[in-house]
């Protein structure tokens, strides 16, 4: 059973609209990820978060933001979409604890922008 | 900045077989390595984590390697199985941020 939940896994949105993708978790980790990833490619941290009210732009530019107002909700939104921003959106979380553990990644948001 | 090298090429090989996969990286020495698999259309799965004082880990019947003098860790899957056939993900934790860097993984195929 998935402790990694996103919402919706597949969009397809018209050029110039506003969409949120949802991103919770029931693990009550700190530490939360976006990476966004193109077919064949390799995933690129666009977003993270160390806790609540901690948001960090990742390596890779992105136009969304995201918020974090409880632990367990991490959602991202794109304000205008556009063909550029079709792609995979994987949200991932981590133990906050000293010594570094895997990643649990949700299923993803595979987003079309037309 | 770190470039992660995984083949590009898929890995084609028999049932019963040991796998064995890639991972190249420039620049210096990550403090955690990781492997994950991703099927199609899915979020990638955590499997196994080596530190860099570490040469191996095992876990089941995936081994990894880690030498830091040649910037190489290796993936073994032994006695392979078609279950096994999916893409295979190198990540490079670099600091104490332990955030992921990701290579773009190479396609493991498992023929019956």
């Amino acid at each position: 059973e998935a402790d990694i939940y996103q919402t919706p896994r597949y969009l397809v949105i018209g050029t110039g609209k506003k969409i949120t993708l949802e991103c919770s978790q029931t693990m009550g980790h700190d530490k939360m990820y976006w990476y966004q990833q193109d077919p064949g490619m390799e995933l690129h941290l666009i977003h993270y978060s160390y806790g609540v009210n901690s948001t960090e732009k990742g390596d890779l530019s992105s136009e969304s933001t995201v918020s974090r107002i409880r632990t367990e909700h991490f959602p991202l939104t794109l304000e205008s979409a556009r063909p550029s921003h079709t792609s995979q959106y994987l949200c991932a979380t981590r133990q906050g604890k000293q010594e570094p553990t895997g990643y649990t990644f949700g299923s993803g948001t595979r987003l079309t922008v037309v | 900045s770190q470039k992660i090298e995984q083949n590009s090429e898929a890995l084609n090989i028999q049932e019963g077989k040991t796998a064995t996969l890639t991972c190249n990286y420039t620049n210096y020495s990550p403090a955690y390595l990781q492997w994950y698999r991703q099927d199609p259309g899915r979020g990638p799965v955590f499997l196994l984590l080596i530190r860099e004082n570490e040469k191996e880990k095992r876990k089941e019947r995936l081994k990894v390697t880690f030498d830091t003098t040649l910037k190489q860790s290796l993936f073994h899957i032994t006695a392979s199985q078609p279950a096994d056939s999916a893409t295979y993900l190198c990540a490079l934790m670099m600091d104490s941020s332990y955030k992921l860097i990701f290579g773009s993984g190479t396609r493991l195929l498992v023929r019956p």
